[in-house]
């Protein structure tokens, strides 16, 4: 299937700074992206999504960045909070399957 | 948005032994799947899991090591069987939903432990 990689295994921010989380595709053909949040014991959460006919989309405190040129991703959180410490991956969907990234452990530091 | 009901949440379970998974969903849908989440890593697909037909399986997986059911529409079970310690993991069971965008939903998983 479509490799999907994270640059960073790991991240610790200071409560209150901002996040980015980086994804990096490797299918140029993929047109849909998702953003999972993972917390512990937990299956993944929905957090945001983008098509590829974007290149930027926001929602509450989160917001996805899309470069095709690159096929890069990343999703930025401002005011990083204690409760979101968890494992984010990145997902590339294609039809009804998605591939996953390696995911990234975000830690926020009160 | 789907709940999905997974049972059990963990387990620890002797080598050679197998375990059944169960996965109940709030409604109907098509298409079920099992992934694996080995320790810090992402999620694998092992099957999909069609009702009223046999699973389809990814490269790596293989029906007599994973048997699949699907019964219906709102239910499936993954057994692992002859479980080893490559096993210890975190199986999940997810549907998808077709809106304006596809989405993914996903049980809590079962934390497998083999000892």
């Amino acid at each position: 299937g479509e490799s999907v990689g994270l640059h960073l295994p790991t991240l610790s921010v200071q409560e209150g700074d901002n996040s980015i989380i980086n994804c990096a595709y490797s299918n140029s053909a993929s047109d849909y992206f998702i953003w999972y949040k993972q917390e512990s014991g937990k299956g993944p959460q929905f957090i945001i999504d983008i098509r590829s006919n974007m290149d930027k989309r926001q929602g509450q405190r989160v917001t996805v960045l899309l470069n095709k040129t690159v096929k890069h991703l990343s999703l930025q959180i401002a005011a990083t909070q204690p409760g979101d410490s968890a494992v984010y991956f990145c997902a590339e969907n294609t039809g009804n399957q998605f591939y996953f990234g390696t995911g990234t452990s975000l830690t926020v530091i009160p | 948005s789907a709940v999905i009901s997974q049972k059990p949440s963990r387990d620890i379970c002797q080598r050679g032994t197998s375990l059944t998974i169960q996965c109940q969903v709030d409604s109907q849908v098509t298409m079920m799947f099992w992934y694996r989440q080995q320790p810090g890593q992402s999620l694998t697909l092992i099957a999909t899991a069609n009702q009223g037909s046999e699973a389809t399986y990814e490269s790596g997986f293989v029906i007599d090591k994973f048997p699949i059911s699907r019964p219906n529409l709102t239910f499936s079970t993954l057994t692992v069987s002859n479980m080893s310690p490559e096993d210890s993991s975190i199986d999940l069971c997810s549907v998808v939903r077709q809106a304006m965008n596809t989405e993914a939903f996903f049980g809590q998983g079962t934390r497998l432990t083999v000892v």
